[in-house]
This record gives C-alpha cells, structure tokens and sequence, in this order.
C-alpha cells in the first residue's frame, strides 16, 4: 500500500491564482480530511469527508472547496489564494470509526506570493 | 467546542533522561478519544498512541507511556530513557464523536546526545 499520497509536494502561488491539491489513499478508507499547519502551530482542520459524496466544514473552511467522488481521493481546491494560505497541507484518512487514528500524506508546502 | 492545551512549548533533556509531556484536553462530551503524534524534522505525521475517555489506566508501550486522567482532563505522555531520535514535535489531539480531530499547538522536544 502506497498508504495516503499528496502532489504537488511544494507549491509557489500568486495572489488570486487558483490551484487543486491532490490527496489519495488506497487504504479503503471511508474518513478523509484536510488539516493546515502554520509556523509553530498544531494543525486545524479545513475540511472532511465521512465518504463517497459527503463532505463538511472544519474549523477554518473558508476560501477552499472538497469534493469526494470517490473513496480514494479527496482534492482540495483553493480558489483565489491569499498570502494567508501560506502554509503547509496534510491529507488524513482513517477507517472511519473515531477511535481509529488518521493516517497522514507526506504534506504539501504552498507559498503564497 | 473542543480545546487541546499543551502548556510545555519546548523541552530540551540530555539523552537518557525521561521525558514528560502534559496535554489538557477540555470538552463537554463524556465520549471523546485522544492521541498522540509526532512529527519529526523530516516532517511527516506519525501516530504514537491513543485512549478513549471510558479507559483511565495508565499503559506502557515500550519507552513510551501515558497518563489519562478524566478528573483533570489531562492525558501526559511520557518517554522513558529519551534518544537523540526523540527529537521532534509532539502533538496531543482529542476527538469527540463525528471525527473532528483538534490539536494542540505541539511541543518541541529536543534531545541532546
């Protein structure tokens, strides 16, 4: 199992571009979420998905969309970026249940210019 | 709304020295579930261990071991007999019924050889 994989691994935006994060899983996975991780912070989280077609809002949802068409992938869009969404993104997953632990993605590391 | 406080910013031991790291995990649930992670220089996630708010015995996992105390909300994890691979962000992370998993901001420990 390739486990949770993320592309691109580094990213250099211009304000007001917009851009696609890609996250996958071939774990069967039925939970899948998006965390950002800024300088000396825990991670907090954007958006999540408890399956196929359903997704919802975590705690800083704001100027980023989910869609989950499929078990395996979870992109995360960023429609006009800003210098505050500099920072670094992880994908999880996890079986679903909420004692199971996340498995996280590599990370992807956007800068905003 | 769930909080996750992990008071230590920084921790600095000389290799061989336990180490002990304090998480506060306030929320309103009765049913929740706590994890610790590590994220080490290179980067990547990486779970330790977890516990649900029904089990309150202390356990041991080779050099690791955790604390859950329900009374006081806290959940301290400990390692024992530190290596210089010990050096690396620890996360405690609490998470109620409906996967929102919630971080605290982390502590860095270092461990000089």
């Amino acid at each position: 199992n390739a486990g949770v994989t993320q592309t691109p691994k580094f990213q250099v935006l211009k304000t007001g571009q917009s851009m696609t994060l890609q996250c996958a899983q071939d774990m069967n996975h039925e939970y899948m979420s998006w965390y950002r991780q800024d300088p000396g912070m825990g991670l907090r989280l954007i958006h999540y998905s408890v399956g196929a077609g359903i997704t919802d809002q975590g705690e800083v949802p704001n100027g980023y969309n989910v869609s989950r068409s499929t078990t395996e992938d979870f992109p995360l869009r960023l429609l006009s970026a800003a210098p505050s969404q500099t920072s670094v993104y992880f994908c999880a997953s996890s079986l679903g249940q909420e004692i199971d632990e996340q498995y996280f993605g590599p990370g992807t590391r956007l800068t905003v210019t | 709304a769930q909080k996750v406080t992990q008071a230590q910013t920084e921790i600095s031991v000389v290799e061989k020295e336990d180490v002990t790291l304090d998480c506060v995990y306030e929320t309103r649930d009765t049913t929740y579930y706590l994890f610790w992670y590590k994220q080490p220089p290179s980067g990547e996630l990486v779970f330790l261990i977890r516990r649900n708010s029904f089990d309150e015995q202390n356990e041991i996992s080779g050099r690791y071991s955790w604390n859950f105390q329900k009374s006081t909300s806290s959940f301290n994890f400990t390692i024992t007999a530190s290596q210089v691979v010990d050096s690396a962000v620890y996360f405690c992370a609490g998470e109620p019924a409906g996967n929102k998993l919630t971080f605290g901001g982390g502590t860095r420990v270092l461990v000089k050889p």
